[in-house]
């Protein structure tokens, strides 16, 4: 059982490029989400799918986009980089209330 | 609408000492309060939750919490530390099942001394 994936691990970009975060989860579970987390601060939650097929805003969804592409994986997509998009991204997975994070991403933009 | 405070963003315990860290909430309903772990450089794991059941719970690695209705608290502690427990802490309340409501503390950062 490897929990909940994420890739990359690491990415810098430069402002205005695009990219895609992938997460997968091998625990079956019908929930995903995805937080970022900035210092000094709490994750927040950005957005999340409470089954395959739906996805709803969290607190902060501006500037990102989800899919939920089956069960196991969801991704989340930046179209346009800004330099306040500079986190760390984490994806977690559960029947109610996140218990499995994945290890995260960190990006920077530039 | 509920959040979360907590209170010292540092705190340093010498090993085998007491580990206390503080979390008060407010919400609007009965809460659902949750304590997780953050290793360097690792995600969060789910410590323990309380979720309207008995008010002391225990969860992992010897942590429990007490959920005080009264204080509006819900504080973590341990009673001997030890240096593995060297991680950040993270409070957070939800006022459903669910996570999509999900709020998180700052967080508190837990050195121990040898």
């Amino acid at each position: 059982n490897a929990g909940v994936t994420q890739t990359p691990k690491f990415q810098v970009l430069k402002t205005g490029q695009s990219m895609t975060l992938q997460c997968a989860q091998d625990m079956n579970h019908n929930s995903m989400y995805w937080y970022r987390q900035d210092p000094g601060m709490g994750l927040r939650l950005i957005y999340y799918s409470a089954s395959e097929g739906t996805t709803d805003k969290g607190e902060v969804p501006n500037g990102y986009n989800v899919s939920r592409l089956n069960k196991r994986e969801f991704s989340l997509r930046l179209e346009s980089a800004a330099p306040s998009q500079t986190s760390v991204y984490f994806c977690a997975s559960s029947e109610g209330a996140p218990s499995n994070f994945g290890p995260g991403t960190r990006l920077t933009v530039t | 609408a509920q959040s979360v405070t907590q209170l010292g963003s540092h705190v340093s315990v010498s090993e085998g000492a007491l580990v206390l860290l503080r979390c008060n909430y407010s919400s609007s309903v009965p809460p659902y309060l949750f304590w997780y772990v953050q290793y360097p450089n690792q995600g969060l794991q789910l410590l323990l939750k309380y979720t309207s059941a008995a008010t002391l719970v225990k969860g992992i690695n010897g942590f429990e919490a007490e959920f005080k209705k009264s204080e509006t608290s819900f504080h973590l502690t341990k009673p001997s530390a030890h240096m593995s427990d060297a991680a950040e802490y993270f409070c957070a309340v939800s006022e459903g099942t669910g996570a999509n409501n999900l709020f998180f503390g700052t967080g508190t950062r837990l050195t121990v001394i040898p």
